[in-house]
C-alpha cells in the first residue's frame, strides 16, 4: 500500500532551536496538508499545498513557522525559533482532491 | 475552531457490543467523513457520507446523517479489542477538513 512518510517520528529538542519535519507524500498525490495535533485543540490544519503552490496558511503561526514543498516528493515543515508551546504530534496528509486523504504516522516533537 | 464535535469523549465496551458514536457540526455541508487513529498513528479514512444521503454502510460499519439536525452517527457493529482507537468526523470536503476532538474507544476481549 502506499503510504505517507514521516520523518522523524520522534524529536526532542530545547527551546530556541529550530526543527525541520519532513513529508514525503504518495506518489501522485497534488495537495498535501500539515496538521498539529494536541490534547486541548484537537487536530488543526496550519497549512496546505496544490501542485506544490501554497494555497493556505492561515492556520501557521507565521512569525516562526514555514511550510514548503521544494520539489512534489517532498513537503517540509520548519520551526525557528521553537518553543515549548510547539510540543504536539503533527502529521502530514495528503490527497488528490478527489479522494479522501491519507496520513501520515507523524512526527511527536517535545520542545523542553 | 471545532466544526464537528464527538460525543461521547470517551466509550468503553465489550467484545461484541456495538459502539455508537456521534457528531454534531454548525455549518452546511456537503459531506461528512470518519476516520479512525489507533495509538500513536495517523488517521485513516474509514467512510463518506453526501448530503443528500441518509445511511451509508461499509462491512460492520453504519453511518447515519441528518441534515436537519445537523448530526451524524457512527455504529460499529459486533466490535472487536482491534476496534479500540479514537474516531473523528470530519466536514469540508476533500481539501480543507475540519475535525472534531474525537470519541475514544475502548474495546475489552
Amino acid at each position: 500500500d502506499a503510504r505517507v512518510t514521516q520523518t522523524p517520528r520522534h524529536k526532542v529538542t530545547e527551546m530556541g532551536q529550530e526543527v525541520t519535519m519532513r513529508c514525503q507524500p504518495i506518489l501522485g498525490h497534488n495537495t498535501v496538508f500539515w496538521y498539529r495535533q494536541t490534547m486541548m485543540q484537537g487536530l488543526e490544519l496550519l497549512a496546505y499545498f496544490r501542485n506544490r503552490a501554497p494555497l493556505d496558511d492561515s492556520g501557521m503561526p507565521k512569525d516562526r513557522f514555514s511550510a514548503e514543498m521544494p520539489d512534489a516528493t517532498l513537503a517540509t515543515l520548519k520551526i525557528q525559533p521553537s518553543e515549548p508551546r510547539d510540543s504536539a504530534v503533527y502529521f502530514c496528509a495528503s490527497g488528490t482532491g478527489y479522494q479522501p486523504q491519507h496520513f501520515g504516522d507523524g512526527t511527536r516533537l517535545s520542545i523542553l | 475552531s471545532q466544526q464537528g464535535e464527538e460525543d461521547p469523549q470517551a466509550l468503553s465496551i465489550q467484545e461484541g457490543e456495538n459502539a455508537t458514536m456521534n457528531c454534531s457540526y454548525k455549518t452546511s455541508i456537503n459531506n461528512l467523513q470518519w476516520y479512525r487513529q489507533n495509538s500513536g498513528r495517523g488517521l485513516v479514512h474509514l467512510i463518506l457520507i453526501r448530503s443528500n444521503e441518509r445511511e451509508k454502510h461499509s462491512g460492520r460499519l453504519r453511518v447515519t446523517l441528518d441534515t436537519s439536525k445537523k448530526s451524524s452517527s457512527l455504529l460499529i457493529t459486533a466490535s472487536r479489542a482491534a476496534d479500540t482507537a479514537s474516531y473523528f468526523c470530519a466536514t469540508g470536503g476533500y481539501s480543507t477538513l475540519t475535525f472534531g476532538k474525537g470519541t475514544m474507544l475502548l474495546v475489552s476481549p
